[in-house]
């Protein structure tokens, strides 16, 4: 059982590329997030998404996009990649039944130079 | 605005009892997790807790008072695997996780 798999688990950029990380969940779950997380801060949820072909803003959206055009997998998009953008980020899905579980992603770590 | 706090970081010796605290200002509130996360991993999930009172699973509990805006978790019989943050996260009225910094919790033998 894979669970939530993110691609790729590491990645140095240069400032101004573009590059999409990849979660895949094969727990059939409604709900996906993307968070990042930095050092001292609690996880900040930058996009998620209710349902295949549903995306929305979270706390930190901006610089991002994202696209959930399958239900089991849920991009991550940055099209200029800026230093602030470093960190680590997280995928996260639950099902709609649970007791609102997440289950996450064992992250990708993203420099950006 | 919404909090969470959590202290940074704490230590405790193998064997022994450690109480974790978490103080919330939410927005509603539809719950509250314990989530594990070792260093360079994934949170993994350890408690939720919606009504008032203890939850007990094996070594760990966590504890809520919703009229104090309180939680605890407490882990008994300390093992150096114990050694991780442990992060607290709020289910607010829009049904979005609030998280906590985390804290990081350092076990010496």
């Amino acid at each position: 059982n894979a669970g939530v798999t993110q691609t790729p688990k590491f990645r140095v950029l240069k400032t101004g590329q573009s590059m999409t990380l990849l979660c895949a969940q094969d727990m059939n779950h409604e709900y996906m997030y993307w968070y990042r997380q930095d050092p001292g801060m609690g996880l900040r949820l930058i996009h998620y998404s209710v349902g295949e072909g549903t995306t929305a803003k979270g706390e930190v959206p901006d610089g991002y996009n994202v696209s959930r055009l399958k239900k089991q997998n849920f991009l991550l998009g940055l099209e200029s990649a800026a230093p602030s953008q470093t960190s680590v980020y997280f995928c996260a899905s639950r099902g709609v039944r649970d007791a609102g579980e997440l289950f996450f992603g064992e992250g990708s770590r993203l420099t950006v130079l | 605005g919404q909090n969470i706090d959590q202290p940074t970081e704490m230590t405790a010796t193998e064997g022994a009892i450690v109480q974790i605290n978490c103080t919330y200002q939410t927005s509603g509130f539809n719950g509250l997790f314990w989530y594990q996360q070792h260093a360079g991993e994934a949170p993994t999930f350890l408690s939720y807790n919606v009504l008032d009172g203890l939850e007990e699973k094996g070594r760990f509990s966590s504890f809520l008072s919703r009229s104090k805006g309180y939680s605890y978790l407490l882990l008994k019989e300390l093992q150096m695997k114990d050694s991780a943050s442990y992060l607290c996260a709020v289910v607010d009225s829009n049904y979005q996780l609030i998280w906590g910094a985390g804290t990081k919790l350092i076990i010496k033998p």
